[in-house]
Formats: C-alpha cells, structure tokens, sequence
C-alpha cells in the first residue's frame, strides 16, 4: 500500500519567516500534487512535479521532487499571513488506473502578521 | 481554465430531508470523484466515474447515491443522512488517460440535523 506521510501537521510562524514542509514515501510516484487549501475551501492545485529532481518555483514557493519520485518538499521563503492554511501533497495510486490519489495528513500553515 | 463549479455552496438537510448536490466541469475532462472531508484531515475518496461509468465506490453507505448524466455533470444525491454525515463535499476532475492532476471544487459544506 503507497502511503505519504507529511510532516510537520502543524506549523505556527511569524511573517517574513521561511519553512519547509516535506511529504515522504517508501513508494515511488509518477507524480506528486500539491495543494493549499482554506477553511471551508476545497483545495487549489499550486503544482505538478513529474521528473525526479525537478525544481518548481511559484513566486515564493519553492517546490523539489526527490531524484527517486519518492519525496518532495515544499520551500516558502518570507511567510505572509495569506500563506495561511491546509497544505496537502498527493500522488497517484499506482495500483489503479482510474487516478485515484493518495493523500499526505496535511500541513496546517498559521502565519501570524 | 481550470474551474470546477459546486452547488450549492452550503447546505442543512434533517435527516428525512432528500437533495442534491451538483457538480460541473467544462474542460473536457472524463474523470470525475466526490470526495468527503472533515476538518483538517485530508479529503477522503468517495465515487469515481471514467466516462460516465461508475468505476469506484469507496464502500461508500446507500444514503449517497451518485449520478453522471453526461460528460460535464456529476450529482449526488443524498437521503436519510446522519449527522455524522456532515463534512465539506468535493468534486474534483480529471482530464484521464496519463494525466494525474485533479482540479477541485470549492465544495459543499453540508449540515445534518
């Protein structure tokens, strides 16, 4: 069974720090998803990382898939309030071809002003 | 565009109470899942449909019948609920075949009296 397993599950900063937050496996993904998600919200897709070792950046966020598709992590530099919320990493089960994803326990982020 | 569109967006129901919930996607895309989610955990899979069949039920109770009437709408509907049934509902979509990203919903936060 592919598990991914988050850590931390909680994190509380003050702004302008930076954090990382690693999602890990025994398991080898094609893919990994990440997704920042807000009380009451559903989730909204920040990324896709395919290829082993790529490096994805989005404005503050820094996103890396481990060279053997097993781990990620996400990388947020100078934290600010909005950053606040459920962050989720999800890969495919590789044991279905209907895309059923597999979930981490989530990150939840406060970002304290 | 990579908008999922739910309604409604909140909903309380007794537990006699029979309704709906819709989901739409117009991005051509041939997968689509109901999740389940209670706060702070991640989104627990419920239905999937790969062009318009049925092909997982997450040994999900009767009370939550799912339906897929055309390429674009996913329904669900629901009757005789608990309160424990109470959760954020999701959709989410997928474009199939290779593709593993799921684009969500905003959800349906749901309350059973």
């Amino acid at each position: 069974t592919q598990l991914l397993e988050q850590s931390p599950q909680f994190l509380s900063i003050q702004e302008g720090e930076n954090l990382t937050v690693y999602c890990n496996s025994s398991s080898v993904f094609s893919s990994l998803q990440w997704y920042r998600q807000e009380p009451g919200e559903g989730p909204v897709l920040l990324v896709t990382v395919v290829t082993g070792g790529e490096v994805k950046k989005l404005k503050r966020l820094t996103f890396q898939f481990g060279d053997a598709r097993k781990d990620s992590s996400l990388h947020i530099t100078a934290a600010q309030p909005g950053d606040t919320g459920l962050y989720l990493c999800a890969g495919p089960d590789g044991s279905s071809n209907t895309g059923k994803l597999i979930f981490g326990q989530g990150t939840t982020l406060q970002v304290k002003p | 565009d990579t908008e999922v569109t739910q309604t409604p967006k909140h909903l309380v129901m007794g537990m006699t109470n029979k309704k709906s919930l819709k989901c739409e996607q117009h991005m051509g895309h041939r997968a689509m899942y109901w999740y389940k989610q209670k706060a702070k955990k991640p989104p627990e899979l419920m239905f999937v449909y790969s062009y318009e069949k049925l092909s997982i039920n997450e040994s999900v109770p009767s009370r939550f019948s799912p339906e897929c009437p055309n390429s674009s709408l996913l329904n669900l509907h629901l009757h005789a609920l608990q309160p424990e049934d109470s959760a954020l509902y999701l959709c989410a979509s997928r474009l199939a075949g290779d593709t593993d990203t799921q684009y969500f919903g905003p959800g349906t936060r749901l309350t059973v009296l």
